[in-house]
């Protein structure tokens, strides 16, 4: 099954942005995200129904219903500026996939 | 300290294999299934494949079948990412992952990997 992701959003410093992801297998399981800056190996960021790893800003929050998860940025920063994946299990095999990821610019 | 530790960068030809390790320290090894990930440059995040704790079950994504193996040394605390036939499609960093899972009230489930390794670039060229 696939994962898709808008491959970019930008918002303006300080408002909110929301990244979705959406497949069947979110029916299942829940997403996970992670973010991404150049050159540096993925950070977890929220995981579980809406939950964040020690040192990540509770600007961070997740959602999911149905086939869709989201990742919101409240008051986004300009270290925010990354790519964010979504990740989830497949939901008909022992597999897991990756979105596309999101590429997110902050103005 | 918690941490992954992979090997350095490889340089192979088309056709040949590469065999990459992720050594573990700091946590209990054997309590984990560990991950492959993989990035080619300019590209998003490819799953590769996992492995259980004691080595013996494997699961892997289904464009690598046959050319992707994955191993690991319990006594090293140590896994091993081998992928043969190497093509120039395959040139990508390659990154380890620890798994952990959980689940809600309702039996819904989620796994995330909360621990990485800083990524072993492979590079296939002929």
């Amino acid at each position: 099954s696939e994962l898709t992701q808008d491959p970019a959003v930008s918002v303006a410093l300080g408002q909110t942005v929301r990244i979705t992801c959406q497949g069947d297998s979110l029916r299942s399981y829940y997403a996970t995200w992670y973010q991404q800056k150049p050159g540096q190996a993925p950070v977890l960021v929220i995981y579980g129904k809406n939950n964040r790893p020690s040192g990540i800003p509770d600007r961070f929050s997740g959602s999911s219903s149905e086939i869709t998860a989201s990742l919101t940025i409240t008051g986004a920063q300009a270290e925010d500026e990354a790519d964010y994946y979504c990740k989830s299990r497949d939901s008909s095999s022992f597999q897991w996939v990756f979105g596309g990821g999101t590429k997110l610019t902050v103005l | 300290q918690v941490q992954l530790v992979q090997s350095g960068t490889e340089v192979k030809i088309p056709g040949a294999s590469v065999k990459v390790s992720c050594k573990a320290s700091g946590f209990i090894f054997s309590n984990h299934w560990m991950h492959w990930v993989r990035q080619a440059p300019g590209q998003g995040l490819e799953w590769m494949g996992i492995i259980n704790p004691s080595g013996d079950t494997t699961s892997y994504a289904q464009r690598l079948q046959g050319r992707l193996t994955l191993t690991r040394d319990t006594s090293t605390n140590t896994v091993y990412m081998e992928l043969r036939s190497l093509r120039s499609e395959d040139t990508a960093t390659y990154y380890c992952a620890r798994d952990e899972s959980d689940q809600d009230s309702g039996g819904r489930q989620w796994w995330f990997f909360a621990l990485w390794g800083r990524g072993t670039l492979v590079a296939v060229s002929s």
